[in-house]
């Protein structure tokens, strides 16, 4: 079975900072995706990026990139020019790549806190 | 619009008082799945289904039913709750196919039992 890690409970950053939330998972797997998920106060689940394990360029959305490394099972989350509106608690997940199983494995989540 | 509804948002019941939850999504996808969320815990998959008629235990079903009677909806029933089935819930969907991998997310219904 997969896991999924996220080892800090809690982050904070001054806003226009950059901030890292790490993910850590465990899989025997060789195709899979990964996600961030963010969810803010208003509790809805938002898709920040994705990473196919395939695909050995780390995806980038605006100022959201990630540092996949797939040999030491880890996949952080960058934040450039943090802004109020990123607080919130982030999610790192875990899908296969294989017909039919489309579950997703979370982490605990990291709630991040902007400081004005 | 792409989207997945939930209803009710919250809601607050009785141990032991039948309840459902539904969801519905418009993007014709085959995949569907409950999840529930908890403090320290993540999220969870608690039952999810790959097309009509199918339906599979997720890790934490104890306690949960599922029907897939039509393709876009996915009710999740509790015929007994019980308080630590206290949690946020979320319905999920997705295409069900192989490099289609995003998965839309319903806006969550808050369950408290007392």
């Amino acid at each position: 079975a997969q896991t999924v890690t996220q080892s800090q409970p809690e982050m904070s950053v001054q806003e226009a900072e950059t901030v890292t939330l790490s993910c850590t998972y465990d899989t025997s797997e060789s195709d899979y995706y990964l996600f961030w998920y963010k969810q803010p106060p208003s509790r809805q689940m938002i898709l920040v990026i994705r990473q196919e394990a395939y695909k050995q360029q780390n995806a980038t959305e605006n100022r959201f990139s990630v540092n996949f490394q797939k040999a030491a099972k880890s996949f952080s989350l960058k934040i450039s020019d943090s802004q109020l509106g990123d607080a919130a608690m982030y999610f790192c997940a875990y899908r296969s790549a294989y017909f039919g199983n489309e579950k997703l494995t979370f982490g605990t989540g990291t709630r991040l806190t902007i400081i004005p | 619009e792409a989207q997945v509804t939930q209803n009710p948002r919250y809601l607050i019941t009785v141990t032991g008082k039948k309840l459902t939850v539904t969801c519905s999504q418009n993007m014709n996808h085959e995949y569907m799945s409950w999840y529930r969320q908890d403090p320290g815990l993540g999220l969870r998959q608690i039952y999810y289904s790959m097309n009509v008629e199918v339906t599979d235990k997720g890790d934490v079903p104890e306690g949960y039913k599922v029907s897939r009677k039509e393709k876009r909806n996915f009710p999740l029933i509790l015929e007994s709750p019980s308080p630590n089935q206290t949690s946020l819930y979320f319905c999920a969907s997705s295409l069900g196919q192989v490099g289609r991998a995003e998965a839309f997310f319903g806006q969550g219904t808050r369950l408290t039992v007392v």
